[in-house]
Protein backbone atom coordinates (compact mmCIF):
# COMPACT_ATOMS: atom_id res chain seq x y z
CA UNK A 1 0.00 0.00 0.00
CA UNK A 2 0.94 3.30 -0.72
CA UNK A 3 2.03 5.76 1.89
CA UNK A 4 0.46 8.70 -0.09
CA UNK A 5 -2.63 8.45 -1.87
CA UNK A 6 -4.30 10.72 -4.58
CA UNK A 7 -7.61 10.63 -5.72
CA UNK A 8 -8.82 11.23 -8.29
CA UNK A 9 -6.18 10.11 -10.78
CA UNK A 10 -7.43 12.08 -13.36
CA UNK A 11 -9.98 14.88 -13.65
CA UNK A 12 -11.67 16.80 -16.41
CA UNK A 13 -13.22 20.11 -15.53
CA UNK A 14 -14.79 23.29 -17.62
CA UNK A 15 -13.19 26.47 -16.93
CA UNK A 16 -14.46 28.36 -14.07
CA UNK A 17 -15.40 24.85 -12.40
CA UNK A 18 -14.58 24.59 -8.56
CA UNK A 19 -11.57 21.46 -8.05
CA UNK A 20 -11.21 19.60 -5.69
CA UNK A 21 -7.92 16.94 -5.16
CA UNK A 22 -7.65 14.75 -2.22
CA UNK A 23 -4.35 13.50 -0.43
CA UNK A 24 -4.26 10.52 2.59
CA UNK A 25 -1.23 9.70 3.89
CA UNK A 26 -0.79 6.72 6.31
CA UNK A 27 2.42 8.03 7.99
CA UNK A 28 2.87 10.85 11.17
CA UNK A 29 4.06 13.83 9.46
CA UNK A 30 6.24 16.68 10.00
CA UNK A 31 4.98 18.75 6.67
CA UNK A 32 2.86 18.03 3.66
CA UNK A 33 3.63 19.75 0.32
CA UNK A 34 1.47 20.14 -2.81
CA UNK A 35 3.58 20.19 -6.13
CA UNK A 36 2.58 21.37 -9.70
CA UNK A 37 4.38 19.25 -12.69
CA UNK A 38 4.15 21.12 -16.12
CA UNK A 39 3.58 19.00 -19.23
CA UNK A 40 7.16 19.57 -19.68
CA UNK A 41 8.49 17.81 -16.41
CA UNK A 42 9.74 20.78 -13.77
CA UNK A 43 7.93 20.90 -10.52
CA UNK A 44 6.85 24.25 -8.59
CA UNK A 45 6.09 24.01 -5.28
CA UNK A 46 2.42 25.62 -4.42
CA UNK A 47 2.49 25.03 -0.63
CA UNK A 48 4.28 23.26 2.41
CA UNK A 49 1.76 23.25 5.31
CA UNK A 50 1.39 21.08 8.78
CA UNK A 51 -1.84 22.60 10.17
CA UNK A 52 -4.88 24.45 8.92
CA UNK A 53 -5.35 25.79 6.12
CA UNK A 54 -2.93 28.16 3.26
CA UNK A 55 -4.19 30.01 0.49
CA UNK A 56 -1.98 31.80 -2.56
CA UNK A 57 -4.22 33.50 -5.06
CA UNK A 58 -7.35 30.41 -6.48
CA UNK A 59 -5.57 27.76 -4.68
CA UNK A 60 -6.43 26.56 -1.19
CA UNK A 61 -4.89 24.00 0.67
CA UNK A 62 -6.26 22.51 3.77
CA UNK A 63 -4.97 20.04 5.90
CA UNK A 64 -6.52 17.48 8.70
CA UNK A 65 -3.86 16.10 10.87
CA UNK A 66 -6.12 13.85 13.30
CA UNK A 67 -7.38 12.29 9.78
CA UNK A 68 -4.58 12.30 7.86
CA UNK A 69 -6.18 14.15 4.80
CA UNK A 70 -5.65 17.14 2.43
CA UNK A 71 -7.32 18.98 0.08
CA UNK A 72 -6.26 20.91 -2.72
CA UNK A 73 -8.71 23.47 -4.30
CA UNK A 74 -8.75 25.35 -6.84
CA UNK A 75 -10.99 28.22 -7.26
CA UNK A 76 -12.60 29.54 -11.16
CA UNK A 77 -10.16 27.12 -12.42
CA UNK A 78 -8.54 27.96 -16.29
CA UNK A 79 -6.78 26.14 -18.69
CA UNK A 80 -3.36 27.69 -17.72
CA UNK A 81 -4.05 25.22 -14.59
CA UNK A 82 -3.62 21.90 -16.93
CA UNK A 83 -1.37 20.10 -14.79
CA UNK A 84 0.07 17.23 -12.47
CA UNK A 85 -0.76 18.04 -9.04
CA UNK A 86 1.50 16.07 -6.75
CA UNK A 87 1.49 15.27 -2.80
CA UNK A 88 4.10 14.96 -1.02
CA UNK A 89 4.75 14.13 2.71
CA UNK A 90 7.47 14.85 4.95
CA UNK A 91 7.48 12.20 7.80
CA UNK A 92 8.81 12.62 11.14
CA UNK A 93 12.38 12.50 12.16
CA UNK A 94 13.35 12.49 8.29
CA UNK A 95 14.16 14.88 5.50
CA UNK A 96 13.05 12.58 2.47
CA UNK A 97 9.93 13.50 0.57
CA UNK A 98 7.57 10.84 -0.24
CA UNK A 99 5.33 11.67 -3.22
CA UNK A 100 1.79 10.43 -4.31
CA UNK A 101 1.32 9.19 -7.89
CA UNK A 102 -0.51 12.86 -8.81
CA UNK A 103 -3.57 14.12 -10.22
CA UNK A 104 -3.55 14.57 -13.56
CA UNK A 105 -5.80 17.62 -14.45
CA UNK A 106 -7.15 19.38 -17.54
CA UNK A 107 -9.53 22.31 -17.80
CA UNK A 108 -11.29 22.79 -21.18
CA UNK A 109 -12.52 25.80 -21.90
CA UNK B 1 13.66 35.65 -8.21
CA UNK B 2 16.01 32.86 -7.55
CA UNK B 3 16.02 29.81 -8.89
CA UNK B 4 17.32 26.24 -9.28
CA UNK B 5 18.78 25.68 -12.45
CA UNK B 6 19.96 22.64 -13.90
CA UNK B 7 22.38 20.75 -16.67
CA UNK B 8 22.61 19.91 -19.00
CA UNK B 9 18.76 19.86 -19.58
CA UNK B 10 18.98 16.51 -21.14
CA UNK B 11 21.75 13.70 -21.57
CA UNK B 12 21.79 10.66 -23.39
CA UNK B 13 24.67 8.15 -22.89
CA UNK B 14 25.76 4.10 -23.05
CA UNK B 15 25.49 1.68 -20.79
CA UNK B 16 28.36 1.60 -18.30
CA UNK B 17 29.30 5.19 -18.98
CA UNK B 18 29.64 7.64 -15.95
CA UNK B 19 27.61 9.90 -16.16
CA UNK B 20 27.36 13.63 -13.95
CA UNK B 21 24.35 16.16 -13.68
CA UNK B 22 24.65 19.30 -12.57
CA UNK B 23 22.62 21.80 -10.07
CA UNK B 24 23.01 25.38 -8.89
CA UNK B 25 20.98 25.23 -5.84
CA UNK B 26 19.81 29.34 -4.56
CA UNK B 27 22.92 30.69 -2.87
CA UNK B 28 21.75 31.51 0.57
CA UNK B 29 20.08 27.73 0.74
CA UNK B 30 21.64 24.84 2.72
CA UNK B 31 19.73 21.78 2.40
CA UNK B 32 20.47 20.11 -1.07
CA UNK B 33 18.46 17.04 -2.71
CA UNK B 34 18.30 15.03 -5.83
CA UNK B 35 15.20 13.09 -6.66
CA UNK B 36 14.13 11.09 -9.95
CA UNK B 37 10.94 10.32 -11.74
CA UNK B 38 11.16 7.62 -14.37
CA UNK B 39 8.74 8.00 -17.62
CA UNK B 40 5.11 7.76 -16.25
CA UNK B 41 6.03 6.96 -12.63
CA UNK B 42 5.88 8.94 -9.28
CA UNK B 43 8.33 11.03 -8.18
CA UNK B 44 11.48 9.28 -6.03
CA UNK B 45 13.27 10.60 -3.50
CA UNK B 46 17.46 9.95 -3.61
CA UNK B 47 19.88 11.66 -1.15
CA UNK B 48 19.47 14.41 1.31
CA UNK B 49 23.04 16.66 1.73
CA UNK B 50 23.69 19.25 4.43
CA UNK B 51 26.43 20.45 6.01
CA UNK B 52 28.58 18.82 2.93
CA UNK B 53 27.68 15.61 4.27
CA UNK B 54 24.98 12.99 3.03
CA UNK B 55 21.99 13.28 5.72
CA UNK B 56 19.57 10.44 3.99
CA UNK B 57 19.85 8.56 1.18
CA UNK B 58 17.31 5.99 -0.44
CA UNK B 59 17.55 2.34 -1.20
CA UNK B 60 18.06 3.61 -4.53
CA UNK B 61 21.23 5.40 -4.07
CA UNK B 62 23.20 2.56 -3.75
CA UNK B 63 27.04 2.41 -4.84
CA UNK B 64 26.89 3.55 -8.06
CA UNK B 65 25.36 6.79 -7.06
CA UNK B 66 27.75 9.85 -5.59
CA UNK B 67 27.10 13.64 -4.56
CA UNK B 68 29.29 16.26 -4.22
CA UNK B 69 29.42 19.83 -3.67
CA UNK B 70 32.85 20.87 -5.22
CA UNK B 71 32.01 24.39 -4.57
CA UNK B 72 30.44 26.88 -2.97
CA UNK B 73 27.39 27.01 -5.80
CA UNK B 74 27.26 23.75 -7.40
CA UNK B 75 25.94 20.55 -6.19
CA UNK B 76 26.55 17.70 -8.30
CA UNK B 77 25.43 13.66 -8.50
CA UNK B 78 27.43 11.11 -10.32
CA UNK B 79 26.55 7.91 -11.34
CA UNK B 80 30.00 5.39 -11.91
CA UNK B 81 28.30 2.96 -14.26
CA UNK B 82 24.97 3.71 -15.73
CA UNK B 83 22.55 1.09 -16.34
CA UNK B 84 19.11 1.04 -18.49
CA UNK B 85 17.36 1.18 -15.79
CA UNK B 86 18.76 4.65 -14.59
CA UNK B 87 16.88 6.03 -17.41
CA UNK B 88 14.80 8.48 -15.83
CA UNK B 89 13.85 12.67 -15.17
CA UNK B 90 16.22 13.79 -12.20
CA UNK B 91 15.51 17.01 -9.96
CA UNK B 92 17.59 18.61 -7.86
CA UNK B 93 15.85 20.62 -5.02
CA UNK B 94 16.95 22.98 -2.60
CA UNK B 95 15.33 24.75 0.75
CA UNK B 96 16.96 27.30 3.44
CA UNK B 97 16.19 25.59 6.27
CA UNK B 98 13.82 22.85 7.53
CA UNK B 99 11.19 25.64 8.21
CA UNK B 100 10.91 26.43 4.39
CA UNK B 101 9.84 24.67 1.23
CA UNK B 102 11.70 23.12 -1.22
CA UNK B 103 12.75 24.81 -4.60
CA UNK B 104 13.23 22.55 -7.58
CA UNK B 105 14.79 22.68 -10.62
CA UNK B 106 13.73 22.05 -14.19
CA UNK B 107 15.19 18.46 -14.05
CA UNK B 108 17.68 16.80 -16.42
CA UNK B 109 16.52 14.20 -18.62
CA UNK B 110 18.86 10.95 -18.41
CA UNK B 111 18.60 8.80 -21.52
CA UNK B 112 20.44 5.73 -21.41
CA UNK B 113 20.75 3.56 -24.86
Amino acid sequence: KNEVEQSPQNLTAQEGEFITINCSYSVGISALHWLQQHPGGGIVSLFMLSSGKKKHGRLIATINIQEKHSSLHITASHPRDSAVYICAVRSHNTDKLIFGTGTRLQVFP
Amino acid sequence: EPEVTQTPSHQVTQMGQEVILRCVPISNHLYFYWYRQILGQKVEFLVSFYNNEISEKSEIFDDQFSVERPDGSNFTLKIRSTKLEDSAMYFCASRQSYLYEQYFGPGTRLTVT
